[in-house]
């Protein structure tokens, strides 16, 4: 039983334009989502995060949009730069006492094109 | 500032040996949760410790163990290893509280 589904496995951008990548989860008790990024050979670096209490959180060139009748959220990165080109994993965590347990998606692999 | 350590970087292992990784947290930072990354089950959590209690666990067999010191390092054991076993372990560690989990590079783990 998969609770964060990323459906795309990879996405193509071009430099300087918006990428949009997308997250889906079942479980309506997530009350805490999370995007990484992984390089190979590397750890995921936090991103971006956000509660459920919200439905925007802006970070420079990257914002989190969550919709809870949707149970979906997205990942913006504007403007896109070749050196976003990673995966990327949204993440989600349940309430207090259980927060260091996050949930994983498969990830999507971006690359962004000069 | 200094990051989440992992050491070993790289491990091989034979079936049937154990392995002990070793995590040592952001400074300041008392939970820690390690991950196993595999190809076919992507990241998925192994368990959580928060001021050396175990505060979480995930589907693992009892074969994985951790504990944490008061130091807040942690260590994660495998025994009796299996060739599903090969995976990419990481540590992430955190301030608790909601805070987020911020990960080390990683032990890639080879089971022959």
């Amino acid at each position: 039983d998969q609770q964060v589904k990323q459906n795309s496995p990879s996405l193509s951008v071009q430099e300087g334009r918006i990428s949009i990548l997308n997250c889906d989860y079942t479980n309506s008790m997530f009350d805490y989502f999370l995007w990484y990024k992984k390089y190979p050979a590397e750890g995921p670096t936090f991103l971006i995060s956000i509660s459920s209490i919200k439905d925007k959180n802006e970070d420079g060139r990257f914002t989190v949009f969550l919709n809870k009748s949707a149970k979906h959220l997205s990942l913006h990165i504007v403007p896109s730069q070749p050196g976003d080109s990673a995966v990327y994993f949204c993440a989600a965590s349940l309430p207090s006492g259980n927060t260091g347990k996050l949930i994983f998606g498969q990830g999507t692999t971006l690359q962004v094109k000069p | 500032k200094a990051g989440v350590t992992q050491t070993p970087r790289y491990l091989i292992k034979t079936r049937g040996q154990q392995v002990t990784l070793s995590c040592s947290p952001i400074s300041g930072h008392r939970s820690v949760s390690w991950y196993q990354q595999t190809p076919g089950q992507g990241l998925q959590f192994l368990f959580e410790y928060f001021s050396e209690t175990q505060r979480n666990k995930g589907n693992f067999p009892g074969r994985f163990s951790g504990r944490q010191f008061s130091n807040s390092r942690s260590e994660m054991n495998v025994s009796t290893l299996e060739l599903g076993d090969s995976a990419l372990y990481l540590c992430a560690s955190s301030r608790g509280g909601g805070q987020p989990q911020h990960f080390g590079d990683g032990t890639r783990l080879s089971i022959l």
